[in-house]
């Protein structure tokens, strides 16, 4: 089992619904986790970090994590085509790496 | 503040060369790492320097080096270049070990 896992989509959704990312992980990683989006040719940039069992909203963004069932998602609530993104699922593992899923493409249609 | 920066933008290089890619990181980051990231896949780790010593190693080869000055930029020295060397390179700072990470814009290395 990969470290950190994503479904590579695309996952489409209608302009003002809610997207909802996915991310499973191993034994193998901290209790850290973060969620990342990356524009086409550009650098990821940091949405949401998580610590703790639970939700954590900021804005638009719901990060949730479950640590019994080793998942951790990210709602977007209200999608706008310029969310239209691949979004990436990171944990840091035992090397002190912070190891990144392969990443969920997301197409928000107007 | 300024973010992380890097430089050069885009580089291309031959096989066999060497490249060196150069980082500074958020003013009061302590800490850099390196990643690779190719087409459709997540970045992979390459370094973790923390306070000018390397804290973390990915799978990467020998031919993969770097270093941190006491400025706590850093650079990135790829010898002996291979076609699969051609990636996104990205660097990112912290605050410490373990803490939320912050990418710069990337160099875009092509190896012909």
């Amino acid at each position: 089992q990969k470290e950190v896992e994503q479904n590579s989509g695309p996952l489409s959704v209608p302009e003002g619904a809610i997207a909802s990312l996915n991310c499973t992980y191993s034994d193998r990683v901290s209790q850290s986790f973060f969620w990342y989006r990356q524009y086409s040719g550009k650098s990821p940039e940091l949405i949401m970090s998580i610590y703790s069992n639970g939700d954590k909203e900021d804005g638009r963004f719901t990060a949730q994590l479950n640590k019994a069932s080793q998942y951790v998602s990210l709602l977007i609530r209200d999608s706008q085509p310029s969310d239209s993104a691949t979004y990436l699922c990171a944990a840091y593992t035992g090397r002190r790496a912070l190891t990144f899923g392969s990443g969920t493409r997301l197409q928000v249609q107007p | 503040d300024a973010g992380v920066t890097q430089s050069p933008t885009h580089l291309i290089k031959t096989r066999g060369q060497h490249v060196t890619l150069r980082c500074s990181p958020i003013s009061g980051h302590k800490s850099v790492s390196w990643y690779q990231q190719v087409l459709g896949q997540g970045p992979q780790f390459i370094f973790q320097y923390y306070e000018k010593e390397e804290r973390g190693r990915g799978n990467f080869p020998d031919r993969f080096s770097a270093r941190q000055f006491p400025n706590y930029s850093s650079e990135l020295n790829v010898n002996a270049l291979l076609l699969g060397d051609s990636a996104l390179y990205l660097c990112a700072s912290s605050q410490d070990l373990h803490n939320e990470q912050f990418f710069g814009p990337g160099t875009r290395l092509t190896v012909l």
